[in-house]
């Protein structure tokens, strides 16, 4: 159980380009998504939460406009880089939590900005 | 929001058992102490969580001392897969505010 699933796994665009990353609990439902970055060798950065039909709490230095962030459902949560550029390029990774439950954490998106 | 501390890098070898400590000072009455692991280009993946005093699954222990302001990570018997790095969380999981902040981790190294 607590499956979360992460979309794509891999993305190559050039700059400019607007990407969405999706994040989905497929078997429970998540009360608050979360959103990291990691860069090589460290720690995930904590970028925003969300909780379902909220609007998302941005880290300090994270811009809201830059990296839009959608709860729709219980189940859905979306990042969207918009006009991505070579510095956006990075691991970025979503996690869920159900209710009183732990965070279960996708595989990561590798997004590379030419 | 409590603030973890863990020691950067273990080494170990096959077979033995691996201890990592964790502390958290400032941990809230709420908070619940919860361990992952990740591999290189994977998103962390959950071993145990806990409250208070031991927990135990298959594949870990983690021990809370009662004044809860550190934990230990207990994993038995490792092998060369158990190189990863692992991280100590502290959170409230029972608000919809309760945000995560990642530690630096420890980083194992299981050897041969």
């Amino acid at each position: 159980g607590a499956v979360v699933s992460q979309h794509p796994s891999r993305v190559i665009c050039k700059s400019g380009t607007s990407v969405k990353i999706e994040c989905r609990s497929l078997d429970f439902q998540a009360t608050t998504m979360f959103w990291y970055r990691q860069f090589p060798k460290k720690s995930l950065m904590l970028m925003a939460t969300s909780n379902e039909g909220s609007k998302a709490t941005y880290e300090q230095g994270v811009e809201k406009d830059k990296f839009l962030i959608n709860h729709a459902s219980l189940t859905l949560s979306t990042l969207t880089v918009t006009s991505a550029h070579p510095e956006d390029s990075s691991f970025y990774i979503c996690s869920a939590r159900g209710s009183n439950q732990p965070q279960h954490f996708g595989d990561g998106t590798r997004l590379s900005i030419l | 929001l409590a603030k973890t501390t863990q020691p950067i890098s273990m080494d170990s070898y096959e077979g033995q058992e691996v201890n990592i400590t964790c502390s958290h000072n400032n941990i809230a009455t709420n908070d619940y102490i919860t361990w992952y692991q990740q591999f290189p280009s994977q998103g962390p993946r959950f071993i145990i969580q806990g409250y208070k005093t031991k927990v135990t699954n298959e594949v870990a222990s983690l021990f809370i001392p009662a004044d809860r302001k550190s934990s230990t990570l207990s994993l038995p018997r490792v092998s060369l897969s158990d190189t990863a790095v692992y991280y100590c969380l502290v959170v409230d999981i029972n608000t919809n505010a309760g945000k995560s902040t990642f530690g630096d981790g420890t980083t194992l190294t299981v050897k041969p």
